[in-house]
């Protein structure tokens, strides 16, 4: 059965720290990794990764895949309150995503 | 455009009711997901559907839970006979089908907050 988990389940920083979560995985017919940031309602997502070693940069995120150790990692630099979330991540196999069970992100002013 | 249309936000049932959830996808999209989430915890899958197909049901409760995307209008989470264990988010997703292309984001709508009292 297709499994993905992250870590840490939940982390309190301070404003401007920089932080990092983690995401392994184990699916049938790997497609893609996907990390969603999910506040009070839907899910919004992120970063779409399909190939090992291509960073992807946003502003202050960045997430990069690693497929022969099957795991990825989103990096998020010079936090803001308004970083504050549940981050999600998402593996696609043949047809369903499969989520983890989420990071829960709180930044301190 | 309009993204991933859900409602009601907010449905109350009580135990023994039965609760239909609709969901409309973005415009052009003609795949739809349905996930359920409960407090502290990440999205289940539950149902994959195109237009008048269930492609993938491996999520789905066997008794009382059945999905339907019809050719015209929403698609519909139908749960029957509600208990209290269902009380959760019912997320709805949905993604384009592009010839030649399988991989694309979800789109997630807002969800349907269920409440069985």
């Amino acid at each position: 059965e297709d499994k993905v988990v992250q870590s840490p389940l939940s982390l309190v920083v301070h404003e401007g720290d920089t932080v990092t979560l983690n995401c392994s995985y184990e699916v049938t017919n790997f497609r893609s990794l996907l990390w969603y940031k999910q506040e009070k309602k839907a899910p919004t997502f992120l970063f779409m990764l399909t190939s090992s070693g291509i960073e992807k940069k946003s502003g202050r995120l960045s997430s990069i895949l690693d497929k022969k150790e099957l795991f990825s990692i989103l990096n998020i630099t010079a936090t803001q309150t308004g970083d504050s979330a549940v981050y999600l991540c998402a593996v696609k196999g043949a047809q369903k995503l499969v989520f983890g069970q989420g990071t829960r992100l709180t930044i301190n002013p | 455009n309009a993204g991933v249309m859900q409602n009601p936000r907010h449905l109350v049932r009580r135990r023994g009711q039965e609760a239909r959830l609709r969901c409309s996808p973005m415009k052009g999209h003609s795949h739809v997901y349905w996930y359920r989430q409960l407090p502290e915890e990440g999205l289940k899958f539950m149902v994959y559907l195109q237009k008048e197909n269930i492609i993938d049901e491996s999520g789905m409760p066997k008794e009382r839970f059945s999905a339907e995307f019809p050719k015209e209008g929403p698609s519909i989470l139908r749960i029957q006979q509600v208990v209290r264990g269902d009380s959760a988010a019912y997320f709805c997703a949905s993604s384009p089908r592009i010839p030649g292309q399988v991989l694309s984001p979800l789109h997630f709508g807002n969800g349907t907050r269920l409440t069985v009292t």
